[in-house]
């Protein structure tokens, strides 16, 4: 059964702090990695993606991976309340046309 | 350019009815996904669709539901008999081949309650 697993939440970071989100996943076989945010009635939305160990900056936005341990972050900087969402963590295998397997996301709330 | 678009945006069926649900993905765009999404969860996946193949329906959670894409655009989710375990946010993404086919897009959805 492959899993991908976020803490729940709900996070909440002053305006101005950063925001630290974390994913686990239990498939090795995984190889790309994607965050969404998903605004409260709102379909998920894409903004990031990684696929090689390390950080990936854009932006305020900076993911990080580690295959080895199974683990992919999202750093947040400088947090604004429009990044109040949820963050889903999504996982797929090198295949184009695999499925995504989604956590269940972590909610952000960043007060003024 | 534009996106994923579904309709309709809201669906109310009674138990027992068909219902069909309308994704047309981002033009050019060869892979076709279709997911559920239940409050407070992450979106599930249903079935894949590669132009007008259907190459994974895994995901479909009974007979009931079925899909479709006869031109390679256009997909349609149907839903026979629904029961009111099938409300949920119908989910369409898209991708594209070539350096970022796994990164996929999503449209609006379809928020289907079943009474």
């Amino acid at each position: 059964q492959k899993e991908v697993e976020q803490n729940s939440g709900p996070l909440s970071v002053p305006e101005g702090a950063i925001a630290s989100l974390n994913c686990t996943y239990s498939d090795r076989v995984s190889q790309s990695f994607f965050w969404y945010r998903q605004y409260s009635g709102k379909s998920p939305e894409l903004i990031m993606s990684i696929y090689s160990n390390g950080d990936k900056e854009d932006g305020r936005f900076t993911a990080q991976l580690n295959k080895a341990s199974q683990y992919v972050s999202l750093l947040i900087r400088d947090s604004q309340p429009s990044d109040s969402a949820t963050y889903l963590c999504a996982v797929n295998t090198n295949q184009a046309g695999t499925a995504l397997i989604f956590g269940k996301g972590t909610t952000l709330s960043v007060s003024s | 350019g534009a996106g994923v678009s579904q309709s309709p945006r809201y669906k109310v069926a009674k138990r027992g009815q068909d219902v069909a649900l309308r994704c047309d993905p981002i033009s050019g765009h060869v892979s076709l996904f279709w997911y559920q999404q239940a409050l407070g969860q992450g979106p599930e996946f249903l079935t894949y669709f590669q132009n007008e193949a259907q190459l994974d329906k895994s995901g479909l959670p009974s007979d009931r539901f079925f899909a479709e894409r006869p031109e390679g655009s256009v997909s349609t989710l149907k839903i026979q008999r629904t029961q009111q375990e099938d409300s949920a946010v119908y989910l369409c993404a898209s991708s594209n081949q070539g350096l970022s086919s796994y990164e996929q897009y999503f449209g609006p959805g379809t928020r289907l309650t079943v009474t």
